[in-house]
């Protein structure tokens, strides 16, 4: 069974920074780019950052809205990606999820770890 | 980056009513579309890939269409469980964009 687990969530001063972990097990973890989509409260989906497998040599791709903030990176011994954000405004305000993508989409999500950025 | 235009961003219809929601990409996207459910308090789950082909386990009263730049979903009979928001989603080109999302809710 498929299971990916955020954690690192919680509330932050705005300029802080926060580094939020996706823990994933049941798939071979190492042939699938992994991505963050975020969601503010009562608002869309937002896509904010991909990470390819080694085979696409780990390139890494960001949202035009959030580059030079975001860092995402994989651990394929741990079969985990992370999601380092700095320099938080209230508007990074979100739940933010982790997102396997296959060849059909997004084919599975996260339950989402909830980021507050408030003073 | 392609823009995802998605309508109505709102809905409300009767149990057992068809409904259906539509997505324009801004180009051309060959048919890579796909559609999210997301229901209250829960994650998003994909519902439909390549435009019109179902997700394992999803009921055979949701279907996919469309080509090019233009797709829709629609769903049948419409259940008391459908209440939900609905995404649409080219991943034709990276960035995989999302459309603003349909809000569905019973009558």
């Amino acid at each position: 069974e498929v299971q990916i687990l955020e954690t690192g969530g919680g509330l932050v001063k705005p300029g802080g920074s926060l580094r939020l972990s996706c823990a994933t097990s049941g798939f071979n973890f190492n042939d699938y780019f992994m991505n963050w989509v975020r969601q503010a409260p009562g608002k869309g989906l937002e896509w904010v950052a991909q990470i390819r497998n080694k085979n696409y040599n780990y390139a890494t791709y960001y949202a035009e809205s959030l580059e030079g903030r975001v860092t995402i990176s994989r651990d394929d011994s741990k079969s985990s990606v992370y999601l380092q954000v700095s320099s938080l405004r209230a508007e990074d305000t979100a739940i933010y999820y982790c997102t396997r993508r296959g060849t059909t989409g997004f084919d599975y999500w996260g339950q989402g770890v909830m980021v507050t950025v408030s003073s | 980056d392609i823009q995802m235009t998605q309508s109505p961003a709102s809905l409300s219809a009767s149990l057992g009513e068809t409904v259906t929601i539509e997505c324009l990409a801004s180009e051309d996207i060959y048919s890579n579309l796909a559609w999210y459910q997301q229901k209250p308090g829960k994650s998003p789950q994909l519902l439909i890939y390549y435009a019109n082909s179902l997700n394992d386990g999803v009921p055979s009263r949701f279907s996919g269409s469309g080509s090019g730049t233009q797709y829709s979903l629609k769903i049948n009979s419409l259940q008391s469980e459908d209440v939900s928001i609905y995404f649409c989603q080219q991943n034709y080109d990276s960035p995989d964009t999302f459309g603003a999302g349909t809000k569905l809710e019973l009558k």
